[in-house]
């Protein structure tokens, strides 16, 4: 039973560019959420994806912007990179009408020079 | 606003001692806390989920307890593999049941020989 699965793993960017990452979540659960976790922090909230459409966001700019297909998988979009969004961008699954337990994947770590 | 502090920011501990983290929090009405456990660079691995004050989960050397202000993560006689940080996160009720997690900062946790 695959896991939450995410691409890429690292990735490095300059400022002013775009990057999507890519999340495949546990076989059976509908839900998709993105976290974004600093060095030393905690993962912070960016938004939650179900039934294809945004149903939450956290306090993240315009600038995040997500999707989430048919089969579940998710994307999150980070466009005009500044210096502060390096981190580790972390996708969640979870089964929407279930306990409520997030179950998360390796993350992408995006470098911003 | 909901909110989560945990305490200490870090603990080092010799093999076998045991001892207790800590993790307070502020929410308006709580579904659920959720405990889980991040090594360096990896997406955190849920631990416990706990519902109601006076409930209690084990799982090896770790056990979770909860009352209405604040979780208790207490580990027993900690081995050097279980060094990590660990993550204490709160879902609010909030209609829906695809309610977003607010995370601590985390507790980093050192067990040497």
């Amino acid at each position: 039973d695959a896991g939450v699965t995410q691409s890429p793993t690292h990735l490095i960017k300059t400022r002013g560019q775009q990057v999507t990452l890519r999340c495949s979540p546990k076989s059976g659960h509908d839900t998709v959420s993105w976290y974004q976790q600093a060095l030393g922090q905690g993962p912070q909230f960016i938004f939650q994806y179900y039934e294809e459409e945004e149903r939450q966001r956290g306090n993240f700019p315009d600038r995040f912007s997500g999707h989430q297909f048919p089969n579940y998988s998710s994307e999150l979009n980070v466009n005009a990179l500044l210096l502060g969004d390096s981190a580790l961008y972390l996708c969640a699954s979870s089964l929407a009408g279930g306990a409520g337990e997030l179950f998360f994947g390796e993350g992408s770590r995006l470098t911003v020079l | 606003e909901d909110q989560v502090t945990q305490s200490p920011e870090a603990l080092r501990l010799q093999e076998g001692e045991s001892s207790s983290l800590n993790c307070s929090y502020t929410v308006s009405g709580l579904r659920g806390l959720f405990w889980y456990r991040q090594d360096p660079g990896k997406g955190p691995e849920f631990l416990f989920t706990l519902y109601s004050a006076g409930e209690e989960k084990e799982k090896e050397r770790l056990k979770a307890t909860l009352t209405k202000k604040e979780s208790f993560l207490h580990i027993t006689a900690p081995k050097p593999e279980d060094s990590a940080t660990y993550l204490c996160a709160v879902q609010a009720v909030r209609g829906s049941t695809l309610g977003r997690l607010y995370f601590g900062r985390g507790t980093q946790l050192t067990v040497w020989p």
